[in-house]
């Protein structure tokens, strides 16, 4: 079975223009979550979503919004990019959004976004 | 809040030496922790996981680790380290409606040979 697909790997934008992030989730997954890691740093929460609706958001601006399409695959949007966007950005599924025994999370190799 | 700690930022041990991560959490309830390893550029392999149950939890490539509620820790634990063992491993607490992952900071584990 495929795991959790990114795309793109890498990519670089200026500063104020906007990026769109995919991932596909494992298959029968369908809770999709985002984090932002950046250089020297766990993981940071951004999203969770499950069943096409937000579960949970994290302390990100809302610069930062995100989707689910019926399939189950996700977007991250961000607008206005900063400099201080620059980070791997990791998809993680899981098969619920809800009771922990389902909420066992794999991740993506990720998505490195480099702001100049 | 919840939080995780890891206090060793970086750890050298040699091939075939044992090895012992650090994490301490913060959280109310009881917890659900993860350890988590990440190699260059690379994302996250789930290496073991504590729901309820057995405190003493085995994972993948010989990893263990152990849940003292007593000292709010779950470190991670490995009796002989392989060279490719080498990578940042991370500590992190599910929490919240979404449960959502709350990770330590990491520690990179360099080994000698």
């Amino acid at each position: 079975d495929a795991g959790v697909t990114q795309s793109p790997t890498h990519l670089i934008k200026t500063r104020g223009q906007h990026v769109t992030l995919r991932c596909s989730p494992i298959s029968g997954h369908k809770s999709v979550s985002w984090y932002q890691q950046v250089l020297g740093q766990g993981p940071q929460f951004i999203f969770q979503y499950y069943e096409k609706e937000e579960r949970g958001r994290g302390n990100f601006p809302d610069r930062f919004s995100a989707r689910q399409f019926p399939n189950y695959s996700s977007e991250l949007n961000v607008n206005a990019l900063l400099l201080g966007d620059s980070a791997l950005y990791l998809c993680a599924s899981s098969l619920t959004g809800t009771g922990y025994m389902n909420t066992e999370a794999f991740f993506g190799q990720g998505t490195r976004l480099t702001v100049v | 809040a919840q939080s995780v700690t890891q206090p060793d930022i970086h750890i050298t041990v040699s091939e075939g030496a044992s090895l012992e991560l650090r994490c301490n959490y913060s959280y109310g309830a009881t917890p659900y922790l993860f350890w988590y390893v990440q190699s260059p550029g690379q994302g996250l392999q789930l290496l073991l996981k504590y729901f309820s149950g057995d405190t003493l939890v085995q994972g993948i490539k010989g990893f263990e680790a152990e849940f003292k509620r007593s000292q709010s820790s779950f470190n991670l634990r490995k009796p002989s380290v392989h060279w490719s063992d080498a990578a940042e491993y991370f500590c992190a607490v599910a929490s919240g409606s979404a449960r959502q992952l709350t990770f330590g900071s990491g520690t990179q584990l360099t080994v000698l040979p």
